[in-house]
């Protein structure tokens, strides 16, 4: 059990730009969540996979938001024409529906958008 | 709307100094309470979920209680390592949604 990783961990982007993060889950883990952290504040949710089937998306996310789970393994999330509002840490968590369902973390993706 | 709300939003203790964080909470059921604590510039670090109220558990110098309307986390003679953010958070009921709710945090500094 590695853990689940997230790549890169640090991203600087200009504004406009389209940009990619990928999540590796624990293996085994069923499901996948997308969260988003800003400065002072709590991780606030964004979209949840179970398998590959995108569950659950908040009110709040922006169409420019994209994420897929396309083997119901890792995911990727994309921003599209990035705002500096965008700027967050993008925090990846898994759980396994067999057990506790307790959601584990990743080290997240720092998105600086200039 | 499910709501967690977090005091205080920063303590400072003196090593061994023992204190407790409170986390409030307004969800129309609950599926489930967690504690986390996070590091600088790290995820979240899984530490207790709790179910129902009355409900306790322990890990080292670390207690989480749970009420019908608020959880605490009770400290025991900290050490400067337990300084961290605290952060709390609610899994609903009822219906097939997963997602935590979660509060702004407590960071706590433990002074040596």
């Amino acid at each position: 059990d590695t853990g689940v990783s997230q790549n890169p961990r640090h991203k600087i982007t200009k504004r406009g730009q389209n940009v990619t993060f990928r999540c590796d889950p624990i293996s085994e883990h069923n499901r996948l969540y997308w969260y988003r952290q800003t400065l002072g504040q709590g991780p606030e949710f964004l979209t949840y996979f179970q398998n590959e089937a995108q569950l659950e998306k908040s009110r709040l996310l922006s169409d420019r938001f994209s994420a897929e789970r396309p083997k119901g393994s890792f995911s990727t999330l994309e921003i599209q024409r990035t705002e500096q509002g965008d700027s967050a840490m993008y925090l990846c968590a898994s759980s396994s529906t067999r057990g506790t369902d307790t959601q584990y973390f990743g080290p997240g993706t720092r998105l600086t958008v200039l | 709307e499910d709501q967690v709300t977090q005091s205080p939003e920063a303590l400072r203790l003196q090593e061994g100094e023992s204190s407790s964080l409170n986390c409030s909470y307004t969800v129309s059921g609950l599926r489930g309470l967690f504690w986390y604590r996070q590091d600088p510039g790290k995820g979240p670090e899984f530490l207790f979920t709790l179910y129902s109220a009355g409900e306790e558990k322990e890990k080292e110098r670390l207690k989480a209680t749970l009420t019908k309307k608020e959880s605490f986390l009770h400290i025991t003679a900290p050490k400067p390592e337990d300084s961290a953010t605290y952060l709390c958070a609610v899994q609903a009921l009822p219906g097939s949604a997963r997602q935590l709710t979660f509060g702004s945090g407590t960071q706590l500094t433990v002074l040596p």
